[in-house]
């Protein structure tokens, strides 16, 4: 199938620090990325869908603001924890989709798990 | 909004064994598509099977089957012949089959736990 990876796999900061965290489809064109965060022991909860050249669409509860997302190309989609905080530190995954036809198949990156200190 | 529901936080089989877990969603959308996720210990999800709700005939995958019945909302995931490589977390999921809202929807999991 098709892969997606996410870079880092795991990054720790201190409070007050922006973190990046890039998706890319290695062997596809994705027009449509999905931000995930799970917590210990719980399930997948979709933060925002990220459309190539165009703003994402957040989820109801989600701060566009602080957590950023930028699809610039149709392989890189990016999400920005900005100013993270002890509360952020979670696993962050994305998906993707290889174009818009109703059957298809979401491919999920390996996920990022963000330790804030 | 579609909500989907797994009331089985924890199940275990012992190896050979066959096991099956529960789901149930709700939606007011007549067409549909229904999910198992595997997510082991490494945090990847998998896709274990995928069903259409106009496709009458249950999916199945090898080891893994679904009952589907539409009109109890009702999406269970049998897996037959159990191996210790099925322990995993399994999430049964919930998509519109609308043209750009294409997001899952995903229960709460269930933990499989395989005895050898």
């Amino acid at each position: 199938g098709a892969v997606v990876s996410q870079h880092p796999s795991r990054v720790i900061c201190k409070s007050g620090t922006s973190v990046k965290i890039e998706c890319r489809s290695l062997d596809f064109q994705a027009t449509t990325m999905f931000w995930y965060r799970q917590f210990p022991k719980q399930s997948l909860m979709l933060m925002a869908t990220s459309n190539e050249g165009s703003k994402a669409t957040y989820e109801q509860g989600v701060e566009k603001d602080k957590f950023l997302i930028n699809h610039a190309s149709l392989t890189l989609s990016t999400l920005t924890v900005t100013s993270a905080h002890p509360e952020d530190s979670s696993f962050y995954i994305c998906s993707a989709i290889l174009e818009l036809i109703p059957n298809n198949e979401q491919f999920f990156g390996p996920g990022t798990r963000l330790t804030v200190l | 909004a579609q909500t989907v529901t797994q009331s089985q936080p924890e199940m275990s089989v012992q190896e050979a064994e066959t096991v099956t877990l529960s789901c149930t969603y709700d939606t007011s959308e007549s067409d549909y598509y229904l999910f198992w996720y595997k997510q082991p210990p490494s945090r990847q999800m998998i896709l274990v099977i995928r069903q259409e709700a106009y496709k009458q005939q249950n999916a199945t995958e090898n080891r893994f089957s679904v009952n589907f019945q539409k009109a109890a909302k009702s999406f269970s995931l049998k897996i037959s012949d159990s191996q210790l490589g099925d322990a995993a977390m399994y999430f049964c999921a919930y998509r519109s089959p609308n043209f750009g809202n294409e997001k899952l929807t995903f229960g709460t999991g269930t933990r499989l736990t395989i005895i050898p």
